[in-house]
């Protein structure tokens, strides 16, 4: 069965401090990763996605994503964090083919950010 | 502006009562899909629509409905609302092709 794990429901970090948010997923297959930011009251913004190739994915707002199939990761880091970077974060997993588009979540990670 | 519309941005609503989420996309995207999100369990799918005309069930979809008559809409329709319905949901469309699935604004529904 297809899930996603976010073992940490919340995380507080200072700003400038590196952050890592961590994924874990299990598909029967190669999937599509993925993470999005959702800001209160907002719809989920996309901030990078792996398909295949290179491991190590970036993208927006300075955010990158390595993908390790032995471990089943697909973590999230950035290494200095802006207040503006506060919001839940949720990692989701997606199958290719006929399934295409169809998302798995995580329950996702709040982060504050302290001045 | 293009995008994504969800309407109404909220609702309180009596059980047992009828209600339709209206969703409606001006970018031509031919998949679309509704979501719910409640505190600590993320997102879930409750129907999608590859393309006009076809629909399919995700992982929640009791006590829901959907239909696509044409590209831009995709309505979502509680025939009977329950409490365990109270929830934000939330519409995405995705084009033919592509991975990527932008999503709504969010309604917040209540049942009560």
């Amino acid at each position: 069965a297809q899930s996603v794990t976010q073992p940490d429901i919340h995380i507080t970090v200072s700003e400038g401090a590196s952050l890592e948010l961590r994924c874990n997923y299990s598909y029967g297959a190669t999937p599509y990763l993925f993470w999005y930011v959702q800001s209160p009251g907002q719809g989920l913004q996309l901030l990078l996605k792996y398909f295949s190739g290179d491991t190590l994915v970036q993208g927006i707002k300075g955010f990158e994503a390595e993908f390790k199939r032995s471990q089943s990761s697909f973590n999230l880091r950035k290494p200095s964090v802006h207040w503006s970077d506060a919001a839940e974060y949720f990692c989701a997993v997606g199958g290719r083919g006929s399934t295409l588009g169809r998302l798995y979540f995580g329950r996702g990670t709040q982060l504050t950010v302290w001045p | 502006i293009a995008g994504i519309t969800q309407a109404p941005t909220s609702q309180i609503l009596a059980a047992g009562r009828r209600m339709t989420l209206r969703c409606t996309q001006d970018m031509r995207h031919n998949a679309m899909y509704w979501y719910r999100q409640d505190l600590g369990l993320g997102l879930r799918l409750i129907h999608y629509s590859n393309t006009a005309g076809t629909t399919g069930k995700g992982e929640v979809p009791d006590g829901y409905s959907v239909s696509r008559a044409n590209t831009d809409d995709f309505p979502l329709t509680l025939a009977s609302a329950v409490p365990s319905q109270t929830s934000v949901y939330f519409c995405a469309s995705r084009a033919h092709g592509t991975t990527e699935a932008f999503f709504g604004q969010g309604t917040r529904l209540t049942v009560v």
